[in-house]
């Protein structure tokens, strides 16, 4: 089975702090992605990965960075968490290629205060 | 921007009854992708649906596509307590078609 794991469950975090959300998967997924889920409003894309060191904007990236140096590791960094990017972030990875779905991990819930 | 946009927002139903949803999208696409999500989880996959396809069926799901008036329904019969969950569309807009945009979700609700 496909695992897409993120490294935490529940997060609490300081404003001003850097915060850095982990994901990794083990299908080797060539695509990595990073959405925010607030309610209301749904899924939007934060960034999105489709190869190593490669990376695209998502609908909103601001206040946000990504890294991806292996393969299978899509971290999420905020550079300066603020009480607005209080949220749930998803990860999801798939395959390159127009009809492939996409596995998700369970899910960050983070609190900034 | 949002791509897909689902309808209704909330369905309550009673056990046994068909559910019903819909999701509108705006510019083309690959293909259309539904996903559940139960409450405070990830979303799980449910059924893909191509662009030169109108109708798919997996269990009691059903799912159909109109290209013309870029809408699909999600269809799910013989509801059951289990189901209780949101419900997502998701397509692909860019030219690479790498990127799933989702829309703002159906919040289904079955009561026993």
């Amino acid at each position: 089975d496909v695992k897409v794991t993120q490294s935490s469950r529940y997060l609490v975090k300081r404003t001003g702090e850097k915060v850095f959300l982990e994901c990794v998967q083990d299908m080797d997924h060539e695509n990595m992605f990073w959405y925010r889920q607030d309610p209301g409003l749904g899924l939007r894309l934060i960034y999105f990965s489709y190869d190593v060191k490669m990376k695209e904007k998502g609908d909103i990236p601001e206040g946000y960075s990504v890294s991806r140096e292996k393969k299978e590791r899509f971290s999420l960094i905020l550079e300066s968490a603020s009480t607005n990017q209080t949220s749930m972030y998803l990860c999801a990875s798939s395959y390159r290629g127009i009809r492939t779905e996409a596995f998700f991990g369970q899910g960050t819930r983070l609190t900034v205060v | 921007s949002q791509q897909g946009e689902e309808d209704p927002q909330a369905l309550s139903i009673q056990e046994g009854e068909n559910a019903t949803m819909n999701c509108s999208y705006k510019t083309s696409i690959n293909n259309l992708q539904w996903y559940r999500q139960n409450s405070g989880r990830g979303l799980v996959h449910l059924i893909l649906i191509r662009s030169n396809e109108r109708e798919k069926h997996s269990g009691r799901l059903r799912v159909t596509l109109d290209t013309s008036k870029k809408s699909s329904s999600l269809l799910i019969t013989a509801s059951r307590a289990a189901d209780t969950a949101s419900y997502f569309c998701a397509t692909d807009a860019n030219q690479a078609g790498t990127a799933l945009i989702f829309g703002k979700g159906t919040t289904l609700s079955v009561s026993s």
